[in-house]
């Protein structure tokens, strides 16, 4: 079964810090890697996906991502947070041996940006 | 156009009592989805609809869910009678297609209490 590891549950910055966080995938096959975020009391929303092409995917508000295939990993970095990016931030992943019915989550990570 | 809408948004129940969670895709969408978020755990799976039809319910923890999706619009989780450990976060998500390339839209949850 397909399985996502995020490595950091907690992280806490300070405004202005860069940001990696880390997201590992269990080989599978072909596969979709997303990265969500959930802010406080709203939806979980697509930050940034990654399906084919250039590895180096851009997302929302200044978020990218990097496929390393041969890490199985697709970390997420932003050069500098800001307080409005407190969110719990969620790696997943479909296709492979899962399907693509179904996505699988990270455990996710809480970060807390710090004014 | 309007997102993934869920039905309550907070659930508070006794044990062996039975809730019915709602949720309503987004328009044109026939795949549905269920998962679950237990506290301090993953988003998981639990089963997907092609329009009324379920597709897969691999995810679905026993007998005591039934999913339906009557006329392959609106679907409806209930959970009879409920245990301490059904309380968690309900997602829905809905996407277009169910394969390559199709991403899947997230409703707000429904937070379920069991006590």
């Amino acid at each position: 079964a397909q399985s996502v590891s995020q490595h950091n549950h907690h992280v806490i910055l300070s405004e202005a810090a860069s940001l990696e966080l880390g997201c590992n995938y269990s080989y599978g096959g072909t596969v979709n890697l997303f990265w969500y975020v959930q802010y406080p009391g709203q939806h979980l929303q697509l930050l940034l996906k990654y399906f084919s092409g250039d590895p180096l995917v851009k997302g929302i508000k200044g978020f990218e991502a990097e496929f390393i295939k041969s890490k199985f990993s697709f970390n997420l970095r932003k050069p500098s947070v800001q307080w409005s990016d407190t969110a719990e931030y969620f790696c997943a992943v479909n296709g492979g041996s899962g399907g693509y019915q179904k996505v699988t989550f990270g455990i996710g990570t809480k970060l807390q940006v710090i004014p | 156009e309007a997102g993934v809408t869920q039905f309550p948004s907070h659930s508070v129940i006794e044990k062996g009592q039975t809730v019915t969670l709602r949720c309503d895709p987004i328009s044109g969408h026939d795949n549905l989805y269920w998962y679950r978020r237990v506290m301090g755990k993953e988003i998981k799976f639990l089963l997907h609809f092609v329009k009324e039809s379920k597709q897969d319910e691999s995810g679905m923890p026993n007998n005591r869910f039934l999913a339906e999706r009557t006329g392959g619009t609106y679907s409806t989780l209930k959970v009879q009678p409920a245990e301490l450990e059904d309380s968690g976060v309900y997602f829905c998500a809905s996407s277009l297609r169910a394969s390559f390339s199709y991403e899947q839209y997230f409703g707000p949850g429904t937070r379920l209490t069991v006590t």
